[in-house]
């Protein structure tokens, strides 16, 4: 069973940058794994972020960006602002089958 | 404008069926693929489901795919999601979703409980 692992939770001052990290059992996150990236503020429904490693959804601003770093996907916040705290997922493709990662929670403080 | 509906979701008890509905508007339906995810209360999302724009390819989440069974109607604009032999621990929230996914419904509540 493919496990896809992301940090529990991180925290970062407004303004600041910080990088969320997703990894996959099986071996490196690839651009085949068209990574994608959602925030979900709790009582919501999740937002899409990105996909396809990097690809901005409509309407999301350019401080989220995504990359593939060091054999993981990874999401980028620049100028962080207090409404960006949230519950961060990623989701890899598996030839057909996706899979979510656990999600990262982002504290702004 | 993308507008997706989840219905169907209630409580019901270990080992019955549902069937859940996800009415879709603002695009042109038959062109997209569609999801289905969930989230059990307090826990991360999890994908469940996805069917392809003509109906012809589908995948599912090891933990589902001998319980639930994804179908559309493009004449409906409306994807399914048959779930069969409930149990306690499908008690989740039912997102439908559309594409990458990029648009998602409010989700539809489904607790499974004696």
């Amino acid at each position: 069973q493919t496990v896809v692992t992301q940090e529990p939770s991180l925290t970062v001052s407004p303004g600041g940058t910080v990088t969320l990290t997703c990894a996959s059992s099986t071996g490196p996150v690839t651009s085949d794994n068209y990574p994608n990236w959602f925030q979900q503020i709790p009582g919501q429904r999740p937002r899409a972020l990105i996909y396809s490693t990097s690809s901005r959804q409509t309407g999301i601003p350019a401080r989220f960006s995504g990359s593939l770093l060091g054999g993981k996907a990874a999401l980028t916040l620049s100028a962080v602002q207090p409404e960006d705290e949230a519950d961060y997922y990623c989701l890899l493709f598996y030839g057909g089958v996706r899979v979510f990662g656990g999600g990262t929670k982002l504290t702004v403080l | 404008q993308v507008h997706l509906v989840e219905s169907g979701g209630g409580v019901v008890q270990p080992g019955r069926s549902l069937r859940l509905s996800c009415a879709a508007s603002g695009f042109s339906f038959s062109y997209f693929m569609m999801h289905w995810v969930r989230q059990a209360p307090g826990k991360g999302l999890e994908w469940m489901a996805v069917i392809s724009n003509d109906g012809r390819s589908i995948y599912y989440a090891d933990s589902v795919k001998d319980r639930f069974t994804i179908s559309r109607d493009n004449a409906k604009n409306t994807v399914y999601l048959q779930m069969n032999s409930l149990r306690t621990e499908d008690t989740a929230l039912y997102y439908c979703a559309r594409d990458n996914p990029d648009y998602w419904g409010p989700g539809t509540l489904v607790t499974v409980s004696s």
